[in-house]
């Protein structure tokens, strides 16, 4: 079956720019997750979606980032006037609910370069 | 706050040798703890997780884990490295009280023939 997807898988932008990062999770999966991962780390925690609420968004780094996911379904990352920091690869997992026990499926992430 | 430990940015093991990938935690409380794996190129994968269970879990590919309070440890072992076990292992925790995983730096194991 089809597994997480995101879109674009690579994103080359300019300092000040607006990005928008889509992920299309699998089918029926309720809990949405990004993240971000720099080189050479792990992946950040930014926000966690049940249904088409935020049940979690202390990772968002600053009031540059929003995400939404107004069906329950795709959800969408938005960067706003973006900054060579935010370079990274953006990842979204989905699972079949929030229970923090279960597994995450991971999407092949977004790789973001801000120039 | 919760955090992660991985003791060694790159792990080197020839084919066929035992392969040790370490895992430290601090939490005040039990957490669920998780594997994944990402190969070259692909999305993270799961390996194996405790969820306070069994100490000692198996997972895919013929990982294992042992989950060791005492010594708030959850390495990841293999008894005979396979080629195909060259990519990055990262160790997670998901603390009890939030929906969050805290990961570790990452470990890349490589295979030498």
């Amino acid at each position: 079956g089809a597994g997480v997807s995101q879109t674009p898988s690579n994103k080359v932008t300019e300092k000040g720019k607006y990005v928008e990062l889509r992920c299309d999770p699998i089918s029926g999966h309720t809990a949405l997750y990004w993240y971000r991962q720099s080189l050479g780390q792990g992946p950040e925690f930014l926000i966690y979606f049940q249904g088409t609420g935020a049940a979690d968004d202390s990772g968002l780094p600053n009031d540059r980032f929003f995400a939404v996911r107004p069906e329950g379904s795709v959800s969408t990352l938005k960067i706003q006037r973006t900054e060579r920091g935010d370079s990274a690869v953006y990842l979204c997992a989905s699972s079949t609910s929030g229970a923090r026990h279960n597994e995450q499926f991971f999407g092949p992430g977004t790789r973001l370069t801000v120039l | 706050a919760q955090s992660v430990t991985q003791l060694g940015s790159h792990v080197s093991v020839s084919e066929g040798a035992l392969v040790l990938l370490r895992c430290n935690y601090s939490s005040s409380v039990p957490p669920y703890l998780f594997w994944y794996v990402q190969y070259p190129n692909q999305g993270l994968q799961l390996l194996l997780k405790y969820t306070s269970a069994a100490t000692l879990v198996k997972g895919i590919n013929g990982f294992e884990a042992e989950f060791k309070k005492s010594e708030t440890s959850f390495h990841l072992t293999k008894p005979s490295a396979h080629m195909s076990d060259a990519a990055e292992y990262f160790c997670a925790v998901s603390d009890r009280s939030n929906y969050q995983l805290i990961w570790g730096a990452g470990t890349k194991l490589i295979i030498k023939p």
